[in-house]
């Protein structure tokens, strides 16, 4: 059972054009969404997140838009830039704050690449 | 460099073996999360530990075991390996066990096992 997806495994964009990178979800407890990037042969590395109280953070080039009655959550990038190119994952979770401990539930992640 | 560790980098055993996969959090980091990375799959949460002990559980099989020792490293156990079982482990840490923006998750670069 998916409840958090990423339905795109792939995304090809020109440098200096906007990524848009998407994600679904299904638990409607969840309330706190995040977005990590990936590099090959590293740990996923934390980028931007939202509370659902929210419908838009900003945190220099990447933008993060969170739809939730249509539980959807989308990040993006503009410009993008070469070192964009990595994978991308959603992450979710219920109860922002103390009570899920930190759980997180991840998408399948989407792999983007920036052509210089 | 995200200041967790994870060793060994690489494993290979063969089906019915046992295997311990060792993390070091970020220095101050008290909460640790071991997450499974599969074929064409998002990371899994498999556990989560605090200060010692254990706070949150996933799907994690009963033929894995994990702990968080007095000095905070924490060690994933798994056994009676399966084919299945071959993946990414990555093992995260952060202050406290939960999610905010300013409670990030740092993840080690993981640990690949190959089960023959």
């Amino acid at each position: 059972d998916q409840q958090v997806k990423q339905n795109s495994p792939s995304l090809s964009v020109q440098e200096g054009r906007i990524s848009i990178l998407n994600c679904d979800y299904t638990n409607s407890m969840f309330d706190y969404f995040l977005w990590y990037k990936k590099y090959p042969a590293e740990g996923p590395t934390f980028l931007i997140s939202i509370s659902s109280i929210k419908d838009k953070n900003e945190d220099g080039r990447f933008t993060v838009f969170l739809n939730k009655s249509a539980k959807h959550l989308s990040l993006h990038i503009v410009p993008s830039q070469p070192g964009d190119s990595a994978v991308y994952f959603c992450a979710a979770s219920e109860g922002a704050g103390g009570t899920s401990y930190g759980k997180l539930t991840f998408g399948q992640g989407t792999i983007l690449t920036v052509h210089p | 460099d995200s200041g967790v560790t994870q060793t060994p980098k690489h494993l290979i055993t063969a089906t019915g073996q046992r295997v311990t996969l060792r993390c070091s959090p970020r220095s101050g980091d008290l909460s640790v999360y071991w997450y499974q990375q599969s074929l064409d799959q998002g990371l899994q949460f498999l556990i989560q530990y605090y200060n010692g002990e254990e706070r949150a559980k996933g799907n994690i099989l009963e033929r894995f075991s994990a702990q968080q020792f007095p000095d905070l490293h924490s060690e994933l156990n798994l056994s009676s390996l399966e084919l299945g079982d071959s993946a990414l482990y990555f093992c995260a840490s952060s202050v406290v066990p939960s999610v905010s923006s300013y409670n990030e998750q740092f993840f080690g670069p993981g640990t690949r096992l190959t089960v023959l």
